[in-house]
């Protein structure tokens, strides 16, 4: 199975809306509707940030959405702050009972 | 509140087998809604899910590690192991464990660090 593709880096200013892209295939992000987004500072365990496609946990903010079209995802940061500024994975559960993460992409405020 | 905590050697000559461990607290590792991940990052790159057990030992590999890699359950220690057998260089990263439901891996170890050299 291969990595879902994501941009390798993503910028914008503070305010500013962005979104991260995450491809995959019919076998993963557009066969299911299990996709997860992970923000990453350096140093530090991932922390979950949507699930299932466009779920939040509690506590996340709602700065953060998620949503799909056929095989790809989509990460939105709108409102853009300073500490946003990390890494982003996508994660899909695969047809073959696995998952599979993305490339990541780093975030950068300008 | 669950907490999961990596234990092992830090260092790994080549060709031989890492194990690691990772212990559950706070909450119990028998449900069976959730499942139990290994997932490593090397430095500077992307996180690869390496595989994952339930409590009935059913397991999961990535194919590209499945001829190398086992992952057991010990529900009376709350704990769940890795076994990389034939490591090479390629394999020092940054090893997590992680509870998993569903899409949701949550929480995650603190992560602990396992260099491949002689």
């Amino acid at each position: 199975q291969s990595a879902l593709t994501q941009p390798a880096s993503v910028s914008g200013s503070p305010g500013q809306s962005i979104s991260i892209s995450c491809i995959g295939t019919r076998s993963d992000v557009g066969g299911y509707n299990y996709v997860a987004w992970y923000q990453q500072h350096p140093g530090t365990a991932p922390k979950l940030m949507i699930y299932d496609v466009s779920d939040r946990p509690s506590g996340v903010s709602d700065r953060f959405s998620g949503s799909k079209s056929g095989n790809t995802a989509s990460l939105t940061i709108s409102g853009l702050q300073a500490e946003d500024e990390a890494d982003y994975f996508c994660i899909s559960y695969s047809s073959i009972s696995t998952v599979v993460f993305g490339t990541g992409t780093k975030v950068t405020v300008l | 509140q669950v907490q999961l905590q990596e234990s092992g050697p830090g260092l790994v000559k080549p060709s031989q087998t890492l194990s690691l461990t990772c212990t559950v607290s706070g909450g119990s590792i028998s449900s069976l809604s959730y499942y139990w991940n290994w997932i490593r990052q090397p430095a500077g790159e992307a996180l690869e899910w390496i595989g994952r057990v339930y409590a009935n030992g059913n397991t999961n590999y990535n194919p590209s590690l499945q001829s190398r890699v086992t992952i057991s359950v010990d529900t009376s220690k709350s704990q769940f192991s890795l076994k990389l057998s034939s490591v090479t260089a390629a394999d020092t990263a940054v090893y997590y464990c992680a509870r998993g439901l569903g899409i949701k891996f949550d929480p995650w170890g603190q992560g602990t660090l396992v260099i491949v050299s002689s």
